[in-house]
């Protein structure tokens, strides 16, 4: 079974361009969430879907974050404009509804 | 709000001593526990799971039994290996909100 596939794994940019990152879940989870991981410290939920609709998304910074899923498969996750503190890593999961999640391997994004 | 407390880092261990890592939490509902594992450089893989009361998940020599009356699930093994050495999340599913929280990660390094 295919896991939960994510693209770049690694980005580097300047501050106030703008990135975006994609998500290709496993077939036939409902539940989608981007995470971000700043280095040492524990996931972050920034946005959770079911579906194409939002769970989810209290803690998304919404003045530059934006995430999408349309048809309720991929998702993509932007930053428009990035900051130095938006450093970490963005992990994608997918899960049964209720279940375990399963993450990709993560964008690791580093803004200078 | 659901929460998730884990033992405070970073642990070191010889090899083959007994490991645990301790785990409690706080929900509203009936959550489903798990335990995540990051090794360096990589993404969260799930290492065990356990969905109701006295559940016990198993997986790799590692072992978590679900106690809804110390609401804790606490991570053991019997012997560590040095490929063990990696960061361990605690995390959990609240029945009815599908949210996926996060303790805060422990790091364990296992010495030769």
């Amino acid at each position: 079974e295919a896991g939960v596939a994510q693209s770049p794994r690694y980005k580097i940019i300047e501050k106030r361009q703008s990135v975006a990152f994609w998500c290709n879940p496993i077939s036939g989870h409902a539940t989608l969430y981007w995470y971000q991981q700043i280095l040492g410290q524990g996931p972050k939920l920034l946005i959770q879907f079911q579906n194409n609709g939002v769970v989810d998304d209290s803690q998304l910074p919404k003045d530059r974050f934006s995430a999408e899923r349309l048809k309720g498969v991929d998702s993509t996750l932007k930053i428009q404009p990035a900051k130095l503190e938006d450093s970490a890593v963005y992990l994608c999961a997918s899960s049964e509804t209720g279940g375990a999640a399963f993450f990709g391997q993560g964008t690791r994004l580093t803004v200078v | 709000g659901d929460s998730v407390t884990q033992m405070e880092g970073p642990v070191t261990l010889s090899e083959e001593a007994f490991l645990t890592i301790n785990c409690t939490y706080t929900a509203t509902g009936y959550p489903s526990l798990f335990w995540y594992v990051q090794y360096p450089g990589e993404g969260l893989q799930l290492l065990l799971k356990a969905t109701k009361a006295d559940d016990k998940g198993s997986n790799k020599g590692f072992e978590a039994t679900y106690r809804k009356e110390t609401t804790s699930f606490h991570l053991e093994k019997g012997s560590v290996q040095v490929s063990d050495s990696a960061v361990y999340f605690c995390a959990l599913i609240s029945f009815g909100n599908e949210k996926l929280t996060f303790g805060t990660g422990t790091r364990l390094t296992i010495i030769p």
